[in-house]
């Protein structure tokens, strides 16, 4: 079975700071994808950034950018410069067509 | 372009009540999930579509739930004799259905029973 674990539930940060969000996962598969969404109050569920497993440089998006640790099963997001619009709950998420995600974490960006 | 519409927004029903809620997805996407996410947890898998048929409905909790997509676009998601514990957000999501495609998905549907 495939899991995924968000430890963190709750992070908060002043604008402009860095910010790392950490994730764990579990998986038999050789190849998969890892992701990072984000959920506005909205509901809508936001692709951040997203990894193939088989590449090992780290996938970058603009203020986004994941730290890959495939032995590890570690896969983290840093959000530098925060801003207030990236105040949301943000998922992990394991797998291709049928994704498994964590429990999430609310992060708070401060003005 | 449009994204992926789900109707309705929200929807409150009685206890041992039948519900329908609609997924439009993203036009020409041929793959179309469903998931279910409870209040503090992540969305959960409950069915696959690939064009019309049912690729996986591994998630589906039981035979209350049961989905449709009899065209290949619109999809329906059907929930018999509805219980509390079904109270959630439906989350409808839609991709060009190639192994790497990312999902685009919709701002659910906020289903409470009563």
């Amino acid at each position: 079975a495939q899991t995924v674990t968000q430890s963190q539930p709750e992070m908060s940060v002043q604008e402009a700071e860095t910010v790392t969000l950490s994730c764990t996962y579990d998986t038999s598969e050789s190849n998969y994808y890892l992701f990072w969404y984000k959920q506005p109050p909205s509901r809508q569920m936001i692709l951040v950034i997203r990894q193939e497993a088989y590449k090992q440089q780290n996938a970058t998006e603009n203020r986004f950018s994941v730290n890959f640790q495939k032995a590890a099963k570690s896969f983290s997001l840093k959000i530098s410069d925060s801003q207030l619009g990236d105040t949301a709950m943000y998922f992990c998420a394991l797998g291709s067509e049928k994704l498994v995600f964590g429990k999430g974490m609310k992060l708070t960006v401060n003005p | 372009g449009a994204g992926v519409s789900q109707t309705p927004s929200n929807k409150v029903t009685e206890k041992g009540k039948y519900v329908e809620l609609r997924c439009d997805p993203i036009s020409g996407h041929t793959a179309l999930y469903w998931y279910r996410q409870s209040l503090g947890q992540g969305p959960e898998f409950l069915i696959y579509f690939q064009g019309t048929g049912a690729a996986d409905d591994s998630g589906l909790p039981n035979d209350r739930f049961f989905a449709v997509r009899p065209e290949g676009s619109v999809s329906t998601l059907k929930i018999q004799r509805t219980e509390r514990g079904d109270s959630a957000v439906y989350l409808c999501a839609s991709s060009l259905g190639n192994y790497n495609s990312p999902l685009h998905f919709g701002n659910g549907t906020r289903l409470t029973v009563t």
